[in-house]
């Protein structure tokens, strides 16, 4: 069976702190992405990758990084972690073509 | 740029209804079409898909979706609805190639009376 595995499903966290929420897939895909859902605005894409230690901006980068040394490991970096970051973070990883993406159960990260 | 409307936010049923959640998308080549329902709490489940070929797909749970090309439309339907499908659904659009992410819609977020 696929799986996608966010290791921290509720995370509190202080302004400022350097947040990481890690993403491993066991499906030997080369794709990956980090996506944020907030009410009313379904799933934005923040940053995805195609390969190992590549990456590539989505629609609402800013204030996060990313991290790929391994294939199936697809890190999401708060650098400083502000309020308007509070929401659920949901990684997700595709095969090639035209294959279905999979997703992760999410993480709740709530930024005090 | 490709994009999803799901026009619906919020739309209840009585148990045992018939469902149709609409969705429309823009884009500039073949779409691939795609379902995911949302328990909650959790991360997001395929339903059904739209590659090519037969434009009514059929998925898990007794979902099926109509692809009509001259509609922009992708309507996710139900003949009779469980109280278990309480969920929000998200229809997402993309390309055939893994590369690139999926573009989601805002989600509709489905009731069911009793």
């Amino acid at each position: 069976d696929v799986k996608v595995t966010q290791s921290s499903r509720y995370l509190v966290k202080r302004t400022g702190e350097k947040v990481f929420l890690e993403c491993v897939q066991d499906m030997d895909h080369e794709n990956m992405f980090w996506y944020r859902q907030d009410p009313g605005l379904g799933l934005r894409l923040i940053y995805f990758s195609y390969d190992v230690k590549m990456k590539e901006k989505g629609d609402i980068p800013e204030g996060y990084s990313v991290s790929r040394e391994k294939k199936e490991r697809f890190s999401l970096i708060l650098e400083s972690a502000s309020t308007n970051q509070t929401s659920m973070y949901l990684c997700a990883s595709r095969g090639q073509n035209r294959n279905t993406i999979y997703f992760g159960e999410g993480s709740w990260l709530t930024v005090v | 740029a490709q994009s999803v409307t799901q026009p619906d936010i919020h739309i209840t049923v009585s148990e045992g209804a018939s469902l149709e959640l609409r969705c429309n998308y823009s884009y500039g080549a073949t779409p691939y079409l795609f379902w995911y329902v949302q328990s909650p709490g959790q991360g997001l489940q395929l339903l059904l898909k739209y590659f090519s070929g037969d434009t009514l797909v059929q998925g898990i749970k007794g979902f099926e979706a109509e692809f009509k090309r001259s509609q922009s439309s992708f309507n996710l339907r139900k003949p009779s609805v469980h109280w278990s499908d309480a969920a929000e659904y998200f229809c997402a659009v993309g390309e055939d190639t893994g590369r690139r992410a999926l573009t989601f819609g805002s989600g509709t977020r489905l009731q069911v009376q009793p």
